[in-house]
């Protein structure tokens, strides 16, 4: 069975501080994909990234960052720099390769950035 | 524009009635998806069909049923027999190409409210 663990369930940050959302995962698939979804308040889930098993490298997006360790089963979000902008859910989703099979969400990480 | 629309927003039921939540895309994707959302959980699947006419129960599918008679809509309905359907509804779509997963996208949600 495939199983997202996101530890943290609420995170308050200062603007202009950087923060680091975590991802664990469990799964017996060689072949898998993880995601990370941004949820504002309006309620919509929001793509970030998709990163498959076999591509360890990390990844930057402007103040965005992930760190995709296969070796402890982790893929970490990180923020550089946050605004208030960012405060929202993010939810880290992992799923297999066997067709398109639907998402295992983890349970999300509420981030509230202040002013 | 593309997109994915749900309507109602906001959605309020009496006890023992059937309601119907629409989902829509105009993005020719193939596979659609309903997710259910309680405060402080991940998402959960709902159903998902990945072809007209064709469709696969998820975690959560009993009190719910849904069907696909043309690719652009996936309508949800939420029946008496769901015992617990206060949530905030999500509905995504997919392509169906290539090899592996293809990113799923988010409608707005609609917000459910037994009263």
């Amino acid at each position: 069975a495939q199983k997202v663990t996101q530890a943290q369930t609420e995170i308050s940050v200062v603007e202009k501080e950087d923060v680091t959302l975590d991802c664990v995962y469990e799964t017996r698939d060689t072949t898998y994909y993880l995601f990370w979804y941004k949820q504002p308040p309006s309620g919509e889930l929001v793509f970030l990234i998709r990163r498959n098993s076999f591509d360890e490298q990390n990844e930057i997006s402007g103040r965005y960052s992930w760190n995709f360790q296969k070796s402890t089963s982790s893929f970490n979000f990180t923020i550089t720099a946050s605004q208030v902008v960012d405060s929202a859910v993010y939810f880290c989703a992992l799923t297999g390769n066997s067709g398109n099979t639907p998402l295992v969400f983890g349970k999300g990480t509420r981030l509230s950035v202040i002013a | 524009d593309g997109g994915i629309t749900q309507s109602p927003k906001y959605l309020f039921r009496k006890e023992g009635q059937n309601v119907t939540l629409s989902c829509e895309q105009n993005l020719n994707h193939d596979a659609m998806y309903w997710y259910r959302q309680d405060p402080g959980q991940g998402l959960r699947l709902i159903y998902y069909s990945q072809i007209v006419n064709d469709f696969q129960k998820g975690d959560i599918a009993e009190g719910y049923s849904v069907s696909r008679e043309k690719k652009e809509s996936f309508p949800l309905t939420v029946t008496s027999a769901q015992k617990n359907p206060t949530a905030f509804y999500l509905c995504a779509s997919s392509i169906l190409a290539g090899a592996g997963p293809n990113t799923q996208y988010f409608g707005p949600g609609t917000r459910l409210t037994v009263l």
